[in-house]
């Protein structure tokens, strides 16, 4: 099946720094999504990226389609401490009647040190 | 939009109880999904529908647990009888595309 691999597993950041994470499959993928859960709630959107390269940004927060769209990164720069929390790729199975189903990565656990 | 509602937020119950968790998706979204978050075993799918009508349920992980939309507005996922690694975060997120959009959870314990 498809799997989405998510590294690091976690990061410890001082703040000010620059955060880089990536997410790559074995499957091609048309869709990348990228999702923040804080402590506490549920994951939110935080990027779509629908075409092969597209390079899109959401305030200090940049993701990257991989060409090969089988890859996908997302970098936070000049990170803050509410940038706590874990971060998901995501993606939709393929197949015509996923109805919307994704396949999300395990995750990339953020902690910024004040 | 208020954006997805889950109710209860926390919900404490005792071995053997029955669990009734409820979802109200964003108005207008086609299909509703059910996950459950662990430490061990991260974000799972347990169910999903699409136009109320249950589409795979493969994740559910026994009989105890059922899931129900009797309406594009409400949706539930009962566990009966309840048992300790029931304990988790469950989740309920409604789409209309590619996008899910997340409600905030119902942590539920039981001890």
């Amino acid at each position: 099946g498809q799997q989405l691999n998510q590294s690091p597993q976690s990061m410890f950041i001082q703040e000010g720094e620059d955060v880089s994470m990536n997410c790559t499959s074995s499957s091609i993928f048309n869709t990348w999504l990228w999702y923040k859960q804080d402590p506490g709630e549920g994951p939110v959107l935080l990027i779509a990226l629908y075409k092969a390269g597209e390079l899109t940004s959401n305030g200090r927060l940049t993701a990257q389609f991989g060409i090969t769209r089988k890859d996908s990164f997302l970098n936070i720069s000049a990170s803050i401490p509410s940038d706590v929390g874990i971060y998901f790729c995501a993606g939709p199975h393929a197949g015509g009647t996923s109805y919307g189903k994704l396949t999300f990565g395990q995750g990339t656990i953020l902690t910024v040190h004040p | 939009d208020a954006g997805v509602i889950q109710s209860p937020r926390h919900e404490v119950t005792e071995m053997g109880q029955e669990v009734t968790l409820r979802c109200k998706p964003i108005s207008g979204h086609n299909s509703l999904f059910w996950y459950r978050q662990t430490m061990m075993r991260g974000l799972e799918l347990l169910i999903y529908f699409n136009n109320n009508v249950p589409i795979d349920d493969s994740g559910m992980p026994e009989d105890r647990f059922s899931a129900k939309m009797p309406n594009a507005s409400f949706s539930t996922l009962k566990i009966q009888p309840s048992e300790p690694r029931d304990s988790a975060v469950y989740f309920c997120a409604s789409s209309l595309s590619h996008e899910q959009f997340f409600g905030p959870g119902t942590r539920l314990t039981v001890l």
